[in-house]
């Protein structure tokens, strides 16, 4: 069965500038989220969709934004970049939902690699 | 506020030695925990969970937890250390809201020959 893919791996933007990443999740799997990862501030969680509905959402500033679509594909946005998004972002499937008990493992790909300029 | 704390950046150890890599917990009702593994330029691999139950959990590579309730610990552990265990650590709790991990800081394991 394959994996959690993202694409792009790796991309350099600049500052202003938008950028969208795309996440498949394993096949099955309905629940996809999204975390940031920086050297500073390690991982933190942006937000998590099922069946194309936002159902949690982390700290993030509404230039960070997201959706599914309904075969489980996700993707994340954001606007106006700034240096500091500058990190490594990770999709992550689960194949549980929020009404049943949620004590399964994530499932995390890659990653996409931004760097902001 | 539910949060995991891994006290130590780095852990050095020899091959063939037993290695240990600390996490504490804190959170309100029971904790769902969790340790992933991280290579460079890679993304997380999940190792092993604590639901409930035995409080010595068996993960992949050959990897354990303990879980201790009254201490808030979830120490990660492997009898033989090999070099290839060297990566980056993380020690989560799943956030009670939902789905989402609340990640530790992570820590660094060197496994020297």
């Amino acid at each position: 069965k394959a994996g959690v893919t993202q694409t792009p791996r790796y991309l350099i933007k600049t500052r202003g500038q938008q950028v969208t990443l795309s996440c498949s999740p394993i096949s099955g799997h309905r629940s996809v989220s999204w975390y940031q990862q920086t050297p500073g501030q390690g991982l933190q969680f942006l937000f998590e969709y099922f069946s194309e509905t936002q159902r949690n959402k982390g700290n993030f500033p509404g230039r960070f934004s997201g959706r599914q679509f309904s075969n489980s594909r996700s993707e994340m946005n954001v606007s106006t970049l700034e240096l500091g998004d500058s990190a490594l972002y990770l999709c992550a499937s689960s194949p549980r939902d929020r009404v049943t008990a949620n004590t399964g493992e994530l499932f995390f790909g890659e990653g996409s690699r931004l760097t902001v300029l | 506020a539910q949060s995991v704390a891994q006290p130590e950046d780095q852990v050095n150890v020899a091959e063939g030695n037993p290695l240990t890599v600390k996490c504490t917990y804190s959170v309100s009702g029971n904790p769902y925990l969790f340790w992933y593994v991280q290579y460079p330029n890679r993304g997380l691999q999940f190792l092993l969970k604590y639901i409930t139950g035995d409080n010595l959990v068996k993960g992949s590579y050959g990897f354990e937890a303990e879980f201790n309730k009254s201490q808030t610990s979830f120490h990660l552990k492997k009898p033989s250390a090999l070099v290839s265990d060297s990566a980056l650590y993380f020690c989560a709790v799943r956030d009670i809201r939902g789905t989402a991990l609340i990640f530790g800081k992570g820590t660094t394991l060197s496994v020297s020959s």
